[in-house]
């Protein structure tokens, strides 16, 4: 199994334009989850997934962000416009049953 | 929603000694407590999580106990090496499911040869 993968590994992008954020979950995983790293806020949780419907988004920062699942062996986080402060490591983790996450390597993103 | 305080922010240690990393919880009904690794410029990776029916778990060097009552639970690293140096997280799932994970601040444990 390859885990959870993630791209880009790095994305540098200028302010105001839109980034996608791509994740393949672990196969048979049914839940999934996207978490965003920074030194300030350690890891916040923006949004999981369940079977591929959206069950809590409370953490999503603000509309610029939105997030896709549309089917069980893909999601995207975009956000459109990008600001500075979005810049962080974004993790995919997916989970099944009664086990713990498994995360991605994580995108690491810049803002300039 | 639930809360999850992690001390301490940093520990410090010598190869050999023992170090412990405490966590207290604010849901009453989060039932599922993992704790994980995160090396410099790495992904978080497990390496241990209790369950609420149980008190205590052990897995080699490591363990981990859980107080109910008090709402905390604890990591504990015996004859600590220099490759244990990495960021630690511990974790709760609130509400009673085994769904989202809320997170501790960390705790950045440095072994020292």
């Amino acid at each position: 199994d390859a885990g959870v993968i993630q791209s880009p590994r790095h994305e540098v992008t200028e302010m105001g334009q839109e980034v996608t954020l791509r994740c393949k979950p672990i196969s048979g995983h049914d839940y999934l989850f996207w978490y965003r790293q920074t030194m300030m806020r350690g890891l916040e949780l923006l949004i999981y997934f369940n079977n591929n419907v959206p069950i809590d988004d409370s953490g999503m920062p603000e509309d610029r962000f939105s997030a896709k699942m549309p089917n069980a062996s893909f999601s995207t986080l975009k956000i459109q416009p990008s600001e500075p402060r979005d810049s962080a490591v974004y993790f995919c983790a997916s989970r099944g049953g009664h086990h713990g996450y498994t995360f991605g390597s994580g995108t690491r993103l810049t803002v300039v | 929603g639930e809360n999850v305080e992690q001390h301490p922010s940093t520990l410090s240690v010598q190869e050999g000694d023992s170090a412990v990393i405490k966590c207290t919880y604010s849901d009453s009904a989060s039932n599922y407590f993992p704790w994980y690794k995160q090396e410099l410029g790495k992904r978080p990776q497990l390496i241990i999580d209790i369950r609420s029916n149980v008190g205590e778990k052990k897995d080699q060097r490591i363990a981990v106990t859980l107080n109910k009552t008090a709402k905390h639970f604890s990591l504990h690293i015996t004859e600590t090496q220099p490759e244990d140096s990495a960021v630690y997280f511990c974790a709760a799932s609130p509400s009673g499911g085994y769904n989202k994970l809320i997170f501790g601040a960390g705790t950045r444990l440095a072994v020292h040869p």
